[in-house]
C-alpha cells in the first residue's frame, strides 16, 4: 500500500510553460485534494473533487485546473506558470468528504 | 467563517522538556480537529485527531483534548526528543463543507 504518490518531486519551469502535476492514491478513497503550501501560510485548498467526475474550486484556484481521471488518480495543471505559483504541493485524499485526509510527499515547484 | 490559530514559532527546547503547542479554532458547528506533523523535507502526516468535545487524541506520546468550552485543541507532549523536530500543524473539518483549514504551522526545534 504507497498511500498517496505524487510526481514529480520536483520541477523547474520557465514564466509561461505548463506542466500538470500528477497525483495517485491506492486506498480506494472518494475525495481527494490538491494544496499549495507557502511560508508562514500553513496549506490552501487550489481544488478538491469530492467524488470521481466531481471538481470544485476551493480556496486560491486561480491559475490552475484540475483533472479526476478516474477514483484512483487527480491530476493539476498550471497552463501558463507564473512566478507567484512557485510553491510546494501537496495531494491528499480521504474516504469522503469531510473524512480524515491522507496526504502524498509534495512537489516542489519552482517557476523563474 | 472557520479559522485556525495556532502559536507562532519557532519553538526551541531542550531534550526531555515538556511541548505546549497552542491551537484555538473558530468554526460553526461541530468540527472535526486534527494535528498534522511535517518533518524536513517530506509531506504531511496526521499525528492525532479528535472528532467530538472532551475527546483526547493520542499518538507516540502526543496528546491534545477537544476543549469546546474554551474552542480550542492545545498539542502536547511530556518529554520532547531530538527526533520531534518538525513543523506541527492544527487544522479542523467543518461537516457541513468537507474542507481541512489549517493554521499556518508551527515549528519545534529540540536541542539534545
Amino acid at each position: 500500500n504507497a498511500g498517496v504518490t505524487q510526481t514529480p518531486k520536483f520541477q523547474v519551469l520557465k514564466t509561461g510553460q505548463s506542466m500538470t502535476l500528477q497525483c495517485a492514491q491506492d486506498m480506494n478513497h472518494n475525495s481527494m485534494y490538491w494544496y499549495r503550501q507557502d511560508p508562514g501560510m500553513g496549506l490552501r485548498l487550489i481544488y478538491y473533487s469530492a467524488s470521481e467526475g466531481t471538481t470544485d474550486k476551493g480556496e486560491v484556484p486561480n491559475g490552475y485546473n484540475v483533472s479526476r481521471l478516474n477514483k484512483r488518480e487527480f491530476s493539476l495543471r498550471l497552463e501558463s506558470a507564473a512566478p507567484s505559483q512557485t510553491s510546494v504541493y501537496f495531494c491528499a485524499s480521504s474516504e469522503g468528504p469531510g473524512g480524515t485526509q491522507y496526504f502524498g510527499p509534495g512537489t516542489r515547484l519552482l517557476v523563474l | 467563517g472557520n479559522s485556525v490559530t495556532q502559536m507562532e514559532g519557532p519553538v526551541t527546547l531542550s531534550e526531555e522538556a515538556f511541548l505546549t503547542i497552542n491551537c484555538t479554532y473558530t468554526a460553526t458547528g461541530y468540527p472535526s480537529l486534527f494535528w498534522y506533523v511535517q518533518y524536513p523535507g517530506e509531506g504531511l502526516q496526521l499525528l492525532l485527531k479528535a472528532t467530538k468535545a472532551d475527546d483526547k487524541g493520542s499518538n507516540k506520546g502526543f496528546e491534545a483534548t477537544y476543549r469546546k468550552e474554551t474552542t480550542s485543541f492545545h498539542l502536547e507532549k511530556g518529554s520532547v526528543q531530538v527526533s520531534d523536530s518538525a513543523v506541527y500543524f492544527c487544522a479542523l473539518i467543518n461537516s457541513n463543507t468537507g474542507k481541512l483549514i489549517f493554521g499556518q504551522g508551527t515549528t519545534l526545534q529540540v536541542k539534545p
